[in-house]
Order: structure tokens, then sequence, then C-alpha cells
């Protein structure tokens, strides 16, 4: 499983644009990108997943460069209620009985102020 | 769909006793994870269910811990005897999990339940 390394904490202003790269060299071809989000006193939220080039929906962008050896989650204009722990996950796509599992890191705890 | 369900949110209890902790999956939802969040450990996978049937339980503790599924929506995490090492946030999260559930399945997850062991 690839290890990912993303940093403990960023600070942010309401309305900025805030990326949050991960990186995980040991990346296999197997492995998918995902990201969750999670608030206080609530379990993990998904909210993308890739596995090259860019992905976007309604709440993020992640960005995978060609080498896929990191990626960036990109939240739009943020807002106080962005604040929460966003953890990047790295894993191979397979069954759960054949080794793919997903493992959750200590994420990176974004808050935003006014 | 109200989400997955867990009960109770919170639970005192003191060393020794037993704790059952209880899941309902989202409807339709083949796959049920159990895990147990600190501050120090994070957040760990203790057990895997598919189709009601234990995949992966080797981040189960200890024997103290036991985990089921009497039915396809509905799971106990059973802790017994407690520890003060026990406590923790334990969340229960399900997905889709078709043709036997893949690591990179949506997980969603329950808003947990806050365990303190005295």
């Amino acid at each position: 499983l690839a290890k990912t390394t993303q940093p403990i904490s960023m600070d942010s202003y309401e309305g900025q644009e805030v990326n949050i790269t991960c990186s995980h060299n040991n990346i296999a071809t197997n492995d998918y990108i995902t990201w969750y989000q999670q608030f206080p006193s609530q379990g993990p939220r998904f909210i993308i997943q890739g596995y090259k080039t860019k992905v976007t929906n309604e709440v993020a962008s992640l960005f995978i460069p060609a080498d896929r050896k990191s990626s960036t989650l990109s939240l739009p204009r943020v807002s106080l209620s962005d604040t929460a722990v966003y953890y990047c996950l790295v894993s191979e796509r397979a069954h759960y009985n054949q080794g793919g599992k997903l493992i959750f890191g200590q994420g990176t705890e974004l808050s935003v102020k006014p | 769909d109200a989400g997955v369900i867990q009960s109770p949110r919170h639970e005192v209890t003191e060393m020794g006793q037993e704790v059952t902790l209880r899941c309902k999956l989202i409807s339709g939802h083949n796959s049920l994870f159990w895990y147990r969040q600190t501050m120090m450990r994070g957040l760990e996978l203790l057990i895997y269910f598919n189709n009601n049937v234990p995949i992966d339980d080797s981040g189960m503790p200890e024997d103290r811990f036991s985990a089921k599924m009497p039915n396809a929506s509905f799971s106990t995490l059973k802790i017994q005897p407690s520890e003060p090492r026990d406590s923790a946030v334990y969340f229960c999260a399900s997905s889709l999990g078709t043709s036997g559930g893949q690591s990179t399945d949506t997980q969603y997850f329950g808003p947990g339940t806050r365990l303190t062991v005295l």
C-alpha cells in the first residue's frame, strides 16, 4: 500500500482557494486516490476520487500529475464551514480480501478564518 | 434515506462491563465497516463484512472485541470486558459493496459512538 504524506495543518481565510497537496511516491499502477473530509464530531465524508489528470465535482477538484506521485485537492472559495480534517488515501482497486484496503492517515487539519 | 445510524451516540461505562454498539446500514448496501478513532492512532479499520460475512477482522484488537451481522441491515460491535484503553469514537460505515466490495467503493460513515470506559 502506498503511504501518503500531507501537511498536518493549514490555515486559510474565507473566500480563498485552498490547495492541499498529498505525496504518494510509491503509488502503484492499480492505486486510486481518494479524499475524505471529516468535520468535528462527525464521521468522514467522501469528497472526490481520481486515477489520473483532473477530476472535478460540485465540491472540489483533484489534480493528479502524469507521474501520479502526488495529488492536490483544490477547494474553491472556502467558507468557515470548510473547517475540517482532510484525508488523502491511496488504495489498490481490489477486494478487501485480496489486499485492497482503505487506510486513513493523520490527515490535514484545515482552519478557515473570517 | 437517513444514512448510517449508530446507537448509542455516547456511552460511559466502568471497566469490566460489557459494551454493545449498534449500527444500521444504508438500505441496499452490502458492505459494513467498523472503525475506531483516537487521537493517538487516528482512524483504524477494525473489521469488514460483505453480504453479512466477515471478510477481514485483522484490525480487531483482541478477543475482547467481537462483531456480528445478524441480518443484512444491522450490525453490533461488542466489547467484553471493557477497559479504559478502549475509550474512543467508534464509527460504522457502509458501502454498496457490489461484486464483493472493493477498497475504492465510497464509504458512508455514521455519526459515531463516543465510548468512555472509566
